[in-house]
């Protein structure tokens, strides 16, 4: 079945600094690709998605890219705030037989440091 | 985007008891689920509340414990039933609006403790 690696956090930056968090993911199908991320005693908010190989997805400073031949889909952002301390959960959507199906993976937790 | 409340938006109930939450959306949605969220941990999705019929459930999640209702295109409730302490969790609701198919989006959660 499909699933999705992300690298495991906690992630500790100081502001500033360059964020990558890697993502991987298997599917069967040709599927959408998403990053969400949770604030402390929040739910889940859509970051930013693709959906077709070399797309790039981009929101708020953030950015990831579509790579179907690594099957990756990291999520970078340039310089990081205090703000952007939060959990970031990458996942997928694809289509089975039955229906459409959401993966997520388990989650990486950043702590940015002022 | 949809706007998604739940209630309550956290309890503390005793073991044995049970707790309904509602999840409500501000437009109609073609797709509901219901997620639990396990201290520091990922997503679990329970089950797909489906409109007008009985819920459609993951395994390991039964109706008898967790009964869903969705009598319309905006709302759903999940019952958790007969709590002990392995209940206590973040309950989530997620919808996929209509006019995308792949997009979900989540409320704000229930942080249910069972003592």
């Amino acid at each position: 079945g499909d699933s999705v690696t992300q690298m495991e956090g906690p992630v500790t930056l100081s502001e500033e600094a360059f964020l990558t968090i890697n993502c991987t993911y298997t599917a069967t199908g040709y599927p959408s690709l998403f990053w969400y991320v949770q604030y402390p005693g929040e739910g889940l908010q859509l970051l930013l998605k693709a959906t077709k190989a070399d797309d790039k997805g981009s929101n708020k400073g953030f950015e990831a890219t579509y790579r179907k031949e690594t099957t990756s889909f990291h999520l970078e952002k340039g310089s990081v705030q205090v703000s952007d301390s939060a959990v970031y959960f990458c996942a997928l959507s694809d289509r089975d037989n039955y229906g459409q199906n959401f993966v997520f993976g388990p989650g990486t937790r950043l702590s940015v440091l002022p | 985007s949809a706007v998604i409340s739940q209630k309550p938006s956290r309890d503390i109930c005793q073991r044995g008891t049970s707790l309904t939450i509602q999840c409500q959306v501000d437009s109609q949605v073609t797709m509901m689920f219901w997620y639990r969220q396990q201290p520091g941990q990922s997503l679990t999705l329970i089950a797909t509340a489906n409109q007008g019929s009985e819920a459609t459930y993951e395994s390991g999640f039964v109706i008898d414990k967790f009964p869903i209702s969705r009598p319309n295109l905006t709302f759903s409730t999940l019952t958790v039933s007969n709590m002990s302490p392995e209940d206590s969790s973040i309950y989530l609701c997620s919808v996929v609006r209509q006019g995308t198919v792949d997009e979900q989006y989540f409320g704000p959660g229930t942080r249910l403790t069972v003592t």
